[in-house]
């Protein structure tokens, strides 16, 4: 069973880059064909895709987002990861990651809740 | 303002059948990709409930169920029960906005 879990700062002040680590356990994330995504969900609302990425490095992004977003992946630590720069307080919210076969959500992380605020 | 549209909530009393739409448009729905359902309970994360607009992963009860029309596609509950309590989401593809979208969630409270 595959195993996903975020690690990362949990406060970031605003104008700063956000940056998190998912790690996968319990399969290699060059394995399958699958993509590693990340979704947010501020308190209270609905969930936002922010992108994903292939083991090649391949990636999409979603548009509203993709001048701040960046995502990664290590496949020797079997980790993505997700940055995003020049926060507000519009990017509080609980970040998951979460594993992608073709475009639905299969495996997810626990969350991490991410407050933007000085 | 989601591209997928849901009910904000829907209830039904134990035992009963509920339904939760979600409605979008010629570039994603309608344009025939595929359309996935979620389950939050409270303080937890998401849950694949429904793949492929009506097959359900191992371990989903057959009480849930999904279907596809048009622009449109429905999560069906029969038999409901207290823990089925939760949000619960669909998502699919829009090839207009290129990327992934979700619909604004639908509350289902049990009765």
């Amino acid at each position: 069973q595959v195993q996903l879990q975020e690690s990362g700062p949990g406060l970031v002040k605003p104008s700063q880059t956000l940056s998190l680590t998912c790690t996968v356990s319990g399969g290699s994330i060059s394995s399958g064909s699958y993509y590693w995504s990340w979704i947010r969900q501020p308190a209270g609302k609905g969930l936002e895709w922010i992108g994903r990425i292939y083991a090649s490095g391949s990636t999409n992004y979603n548009p509203s987002l993709k001048s701040r977003v960046t995502i990664s992946v290590d496949t020797y630590k079997n980790q993505f990861s997700l940055k995003l720069s020049s926060v507000t307080a519009a990017d509080t919210a609980v970040y998951y990651c979460a594993r992608t076969h073709n475009i639905q959500f299969d495996f997810w992380g626990q969350g991490t809740l991410v407050t933007v605020s000085s | 303002q989601s591209v997928l549209t849901q009910p904000p909530s829907v209830s039904g009393a134990p035992g009963q059948r509920v339904t939760i739409s979600c409605t979008g448009s010629s570039s994603n729905i309608g344009a025939g990709f595929d359309v996935h359902w979620y389950q939050q309970l409270p303080g937890t994360a998401p849950k694949l409930l429904i793949y492929g607009n009506s097959y359900r992963p191992s371990g989903v009860p057959d009480r849930f169920s999904g279907s596809k029309s048009g622009t449109s596609a429905s999560l069906a509950i029969t038999g409901l029960q207290a823990e089925d309590e939760a949000d619960y989401y669909c998502q699919s593809y829009d090839s207009s906005l290129s990327g992934v979208v979700f619909g604004g969630g639908t509350k289902l409270t049990v009765l």
